[in-house]
């Protein structure tokens, strides 16, 4: 089976850009969530889509959208970038949303840069 | 509103010495716990889930355990190797993971 890929690995962006990070979920898992990791920072949920619908959205402005695909890939779109967007993104997939015994997997996440 | 926090924020052991990593969060009502391995710069690597339903789960070297009624978590390695340095991080999830800020351990040969 295939694990959690992102594109693109690393990215530079200019403050007040857009800018669009993907992430193709494992093989069979049909939930995607996408967390924002600061340096020395836990990881901070963003939001979490499951069957193509957002399912859960953490404390980020509107800015901050997403999309997921019939094949449940998914995207991250931000716009109007801040220099404080400047994290590592980090995208995992799991089976079931409600389930106590579904771990999320990993992908190893997109390093964005804003200058 | 869930918290999880993590004791030591960093550890350096020698080579061979068991260790513990500590979690504790404040809401138990959780669908579980979940330990990760994170490598510098890298993305996050399941090593254990343990169901709100459980008090422990083993992996190699790994063990961990969960008392949802304190709150606490406990994650044990044994006889630690220069391999397992990174930083360990748990997390709680109800819908989505809570994580705690992270244990960067080193293992020194």
């Amino acid at each position: 089976e295939t694990g959690v890929t992102q594109s693109p690995t690393h990215l530079i962006k200019t403050r007040g850009q857009q800018v669009t990070l993907r992430c193709s979920s494992q093989s069979g898992h049909n939930t995607v969530s996408w967390y924002q990791q600061a340096l020395g920072q836990g990881p901070q949920f963003i939001f979490q889509y499951y069957r193509e619908e957002e399912n859960g959205r953490g404390n980020f402005p509107p800015r901050f959208s997403g999309l997921q695909f019939p094949n449940y890939s998914s995207e991250l779109n931000v716009n109007a970038l801040e220099l404080d967007d400047s994290a590592l993104y980090l995208c995992a997939s799991s089976l079931d949303p409600g389930s106590n015994n579904s771990p999320l997997h990993f992908g190893n996440g997109t390093r964005l840069t804003v200058t | 509103k869930q918290e999880v926090t993590q004791i030591p924020a960093a550890l350096s052991v020698p080579e061979g010495e068991n260790l513990v990593l500590n979690c504790s969060f404040t809401d138990s009502a959780i669908y579980n716990l979940q330990w990760f391995r994170q490598d510098p710069g890298k993305g996050l690597t399941s090593l254990l889930l343990i169901q709100s339903s459980q008090r422990e789960q083993t992996s190699g070297r790994l063990n961990a355990s969960l008392d949802k009624s304190s709150g606490r978590s406990t994650l044990y390695i044994a006889a630690s190797q220069p391999g397992d340095s990174a930083t360990y991080l748990c997390a709680v999830q109800d819908r989505k993971l809570i994580w705690g800020l992270g244990t960067s351990l080193a293992v020194n040969p």
